[in-house]
């Protein structure tokens, strides 16, 4: 396990049309965030998932962003009818229950064209 | 919700110096500070983080101080080198929300030779 992994790393696609980025944290850390970072700008919190449970949605995530972790080991963000605002950097982190360190992939570029 | 305010965004030194960035929190319930840096293209690290208990920490040329009260912490940086050249952000979370982090704006740090 060499750490967080993402896919795909660079997504383009027009806008309107569905996206879904994967994450696969760290085997044994039961807890998974996703941000988005746009240029020049620090990651913004999405949501968390303790295990299987979504536990937090920031007020960022509308309803057009969906996130699932099925069965508590890799994630899914699926963004439906993309815009051109969507276009970002979609981070994934990972960490342990009790612990604070968050460690991040690589993350997947999405550009809406 | 919780609000970090970064300063400077953007700082240049010459190598060998001292570099310092500074950031404010809002919630008095933040307790884990961590500083990532994120060179161009590339994954936030974590390079150095702060519990609440602790008033600095210290790993080799890097330093994080923080003053619960006045709820701000600094990033040190001495003997500066082209290699520390990065965006520096810093963070504050709290276990009431499962330690997701939110990130200040980011601090562009340039060391010329």
């Amino acid at each position: 396990d060499t750490g967080v992994s993402q896919d795909p790393r660079h997504k383009i696609t027009k806008r309107g049309q569905n996206v879904t980025f994967r994450c696969d944290p760290i085997s044994e850390h039961n807890r998974l965030y996703w941000y988005r970072q746009t240029l020049g700008q620090g990651p913004e919190f999405l949501t968390y998932f303790q295990n299987e449970a979504q536990l937090e949605k920031s007020r960022l995530l509308s309803d057009r962003f969906s996130a699932e972790r099925p069965k508590g080991s890799f994630s899914t963000l699926e963004i439906q009818r993309t815009e051109q605002g969507d276009s970002a950097m979609y981070l994934c982190a990972s960490g342990s229950s009790g612990a604070n360190v968050l460690t991040f992939g690589a993350g997947s570029r999405l550009t809406v064209l | 919700g919780e609000n970090v305010e970064q300063h400077p965004s953007t700082l240049s030194v010459q190598e060998g110096d001292s570099a310092v960035i500074k950031c404010t929190y809002s919630d008095s319930a933040s307790n884990y500070f961590p500083w990532y840096k994120q060179e161009l293209g590339k994954r936030p690290q974590l390079i150095i983080d702060i519990r609440s208990n602790v008033g600095e920490k210290k790993d080799q040329r890097i330093a994080v101080t923080l003053n619960k009260t006045a709820k701000h912490f600094s990033l040190h940086i001495t003997e500066t080198q082209p290699e520390d050249s990065a965006v520096y952000f810093c963070a504050a979370s709290n276990s009431n929300s499962g330690y997701a982090l939110n990130f200040g704006k980011g601090t562009s740090l340039l060391v010329t030779p």
